[in-house]
């Protein structure tokens, strides 16, 4: 049981380039999230699925784009990448509504560098 | 819509000392409140949470939250901190009504001092 992960741990871009950040988890999860973590900042949503199948807008949205490829799997990608966007890029999973089982499970992060 | 205020963004304190992180937050529905910990270059992990009952939580290494209706609060506390408490611990709030976004506080970076 790996929990969540995500791949590639780094990942330094040129400005203009693309690529997309994979995000799985094992748990069964309904819910798939993805957040980015800038110092003084928190973290903040950038879009989330609550489903197989649907995908909403969370706070900062704007210069990315997602897919759920299945249940387990949750992808985001920078069609151009912006050095506004190097981060720390976090996938989570829950399963929302289930009492004393509710919580979001992280992966270990994406460090993405915008040159 | 909910929010979450961690007014203290550094908080330095020596080994076996108190600690107490500061939270608060915003609501007007019923919530769900969490405490996170990220050590250095990790995810983050649930340190302990409030869901209903009790509102003196605890986690198995020794902190533990008190849910303060009346004043919105969430704070954290332990009575004596080691060395490997030194993280980040962040703060987080989701309706209670099993709604898919939690609500993130910027954090607060505890640096135990030998």
């Amino acid at each position: 049981n790996a929990g969540v992960t995500q791949t590639p741990k780094f990942q330094v871009l040129k400005t203009g380039q693309s690529m997309t950040l994979q995000c799985a988890q094992d748990m069964n999860h309904n819910s798939m999230y993805w957040y980015r973590q800038d110092p003084g900042m928190g973290l903040r949503l950038i879009y989330y699925s609550a489903s197989e199948g649907t995908t909403d807008k969370g706070e900062v949205p704007n210069g990315y784009n997602v897919s759920r490829l299945n249940k387990r799997e949750f992808s985001l990608r920078l069609e151009s990448a912006a050095p506004s966007q190097t981060s720390v890029y976090f996938c989570a999973s829950s399963e929302p509504g289930r009492g004393e089982l509710e919580t979001q499970y992280f992966g270990p992060g994406t460090r993405l560098l915008v040159l | 819509a909910q929010s979450v205020t961690q007014l203290d963004s550094q908080v330095p304190v020596f080994e076996e000392a108190p600690v107490e992180l500061r939270c608060n937050y915003s609501s007007s529905v019923s919530v769900y409140l969490f405490w996170y910990v990220q050590y250095p270059n990790q995810g983050l992990q649930l340190l302990l949470k409030y869901l209903s009952g009790s509102t003196l939580v605890e986690s198995i290494n020794g902190f533990e939250a008190e849910f303060n209706k009346s004043q919105t609060s969430f704070h954290l506390r332990k009575p004596s901190v080691h060395i490997s408490d030194t993280a980040e611990y962040f703060c987080a709030v989701t309706k209670a009504s099993g709604t898919y976004k939690y609500i993130f506080g910027t954090g607060t970076r505890l640096k135990v001092l030998a």
